[in-house]
């Protein structure tokens, strides 16, 4: 079975301009979640869904960030301006249902360098 | 005060000897927790999880919970090389919002 598919892996962008992360969560997986890890830190959330609705955003910068989750299925994650600060790994992981009773499974994770 | 701990180390052992990992949490509701392992480059994967007070053993992994204390913990027993990594600590509650602490990096010395 496929894992969490998470593209691109790599991406150096200069500050101001915009970036899109994509995710494919592992089939069947209704909640869909977008992390971000700043080098020697722990990943802290960004939004959470429930199938197309965004349970959590309480924590994404939403002057510049915003997500989507059409269908219910893949997810997308814009950031427009990028700035320098942004530079981290973004993560997307995916469970059956919320997390408290199921665990969730990671991508690979979108290194993102803003220079 | 951080709602999820841990030392950061980095914590040191000799190969063959037991790792203990700690993790102190803030939230008395939280129901579920898990620990994630971490090399470097790459994403978190799950070790283990538990959700009731005691023990849980997993192989050379045994997983510890007491929620009087708000404290969970990690023994790698046997600790070999390949175990060096960071080691993530994540709590979960009724919201179904999984809150990470910084992770603590071992590294199991030859």
């Amino acid at each position: 079975e496929a894992g969490v598919v998470q593209s691109p892996r790599y991406k150096i962008i200069e500050k101001k301009q915009p970036v899109a992360f994509w995710c494919n969560p592992i089939s069947g997986h209704n909640t869909l979640y977008w992390y971000r890890q700043n080098l020697g830190q722990g990943p802290e959330l960004l939004i959470r869904y429930e199938n197309e609705e965004a349970v959590d955003d309480s924590q994404l910068p939403k002057d510049r960030f915003s997500a989507e989750r059409l269908k219910g299925v893949d997810s997308t994650l814009k950031i427009q301006p990028a700035e320098l600060g942004d530079s981290a790994v973004y993560l997307c992981a995916s469970s059956l249902e919320p997390m408290t009773g199921n665990t969730i499974y990671f991508g690979e994770g979108s290194w993102l360098t803003v220079v | 005060q951080k709602e999820v701990e841990q030392n950061s180390g980095p914590l040191s052992v000799p190969e063959g000897a037991i790792a203990s990992l700690n993790c102190t949490y803030s939230d008395r509701g939280s129901q579920s927790f898990f620990w994630y392992r971490q090399y470097s480059g790459k994403s978190p994967e799950l070790i283990m999880f538990i959700y009731s007070n005691g023990d849980k053993e997993d192989g050379r992994f045994t997983a510890q919970l007491n929620k009087a204390s708000q404290y969970v913990s990690l023994l790698i027993r046997d600790s070999q090389p390949s175990d060096s990594a960071t080691y993530l600590c994540a709590v979960g509650g009724y919201t179904g919002k999984l809150i990470f602490g910084q992770g603590t990096t071992l590294q199991v010395k030859p």
